[in-house]
């Protein structure tokens, strides 16, 4: 079973700061890396892809891949507290398979 | 982006009913999948179809059965809910000629109690 693991949380910063979410997952192979958002009772809604090591950057949103260390991440710059929500790393496998980790619950306090 | 519709939204039914859950998606993608989400947890693939005639399995055991007549359309059935089945439901669709960079996309989910 192909694991991807995030800290549940809840993660609480100050409005105005910068929210660091991380995520390793176990399979070697993987190919795709996702970053979703799930307000409670919604569905998850896409915010990021990352497809190569470094840093992608869009907007506030900056994800982050090492492949070598199986880790991604996802900075919240400027966090708000309409940014409060769980945050979903997904990986897609060679067999564009998706796993989801169980997420991260991110409060951001004004 | 892509428009993915489930209905219903909400449903409460009572044990032993037969249900179908609707999911159709308006960008003519080739992949659709089912997933079940608990509260606070991760999402678990029940369903998936790479294009019309074709279904499969996920990773979480399911009493549910799905089928894919049309390219848009992937309903999912349980012949007899019981409580067990009270979850939320997502549908999901990606496109195939994306190839490595495929995204997943949500419908707005359907919320299932059984009592």
């Amino acid at each position: 079973q192909k694991e991807v693991e995030q800290n549940s949380g809840p993660l609480s910063v100050p409005e105005g700061a910068i929210a660091s979410l991380n995520c390793t997952y176990s399979d070697r192979v993987s190919q795709s890396f996702f970053w979703y958002r799930q307000y409670s009772g919604k569905s998850p809604e896409l915010i990021m892809s990352i497809y190569s090591n470094g840093d992608k950057e869009d907007g506030r949103f900056t994800a982050q891949l090492n492949k070598a260390s199986q880790y991604v991440s996802l900075l919240i710059r400027d966090s708000q507290p309409s940014d409060s929500a769980t945050y979903l790393c997904a990986v897609n496998d060679n067999f564009n398979k998706f796993y989801f980790g169980s997420g991260t619950k991110l409060n951001v306090k004004p | 982006e892509a428009d993915i519709y489930q209905t219903p939204r909400y449903l409460v039914i009572g044990t032993g009913k037969k249900i179908t859950l609707e999911c159709s998606q308006t960008m003519g993608h080739d992949k659709m999948y089912w997933y079940q989400q608990d509260p606070g947890m991760e999402l678990h693939l029940i369903h998936y179809s790479y294009g019309v005639n074709s279904t499969e399995k996920g990773d979480l055991s399911s009493e549910s059965t799905v089928s894919r007549i049309r390219t848009e359309h992937f309903p999912l059935t349980l012949e007899s809910a019981r409580p067990s089945h009270t979850s939320q439901y997502l549908c999901a669709s990606s496109d195939i000629a994306q190839g490595n960079n495929e995204k997943l996309f949500f419908g707005s989910g359907t919320q299932l109690s059984v009592l």
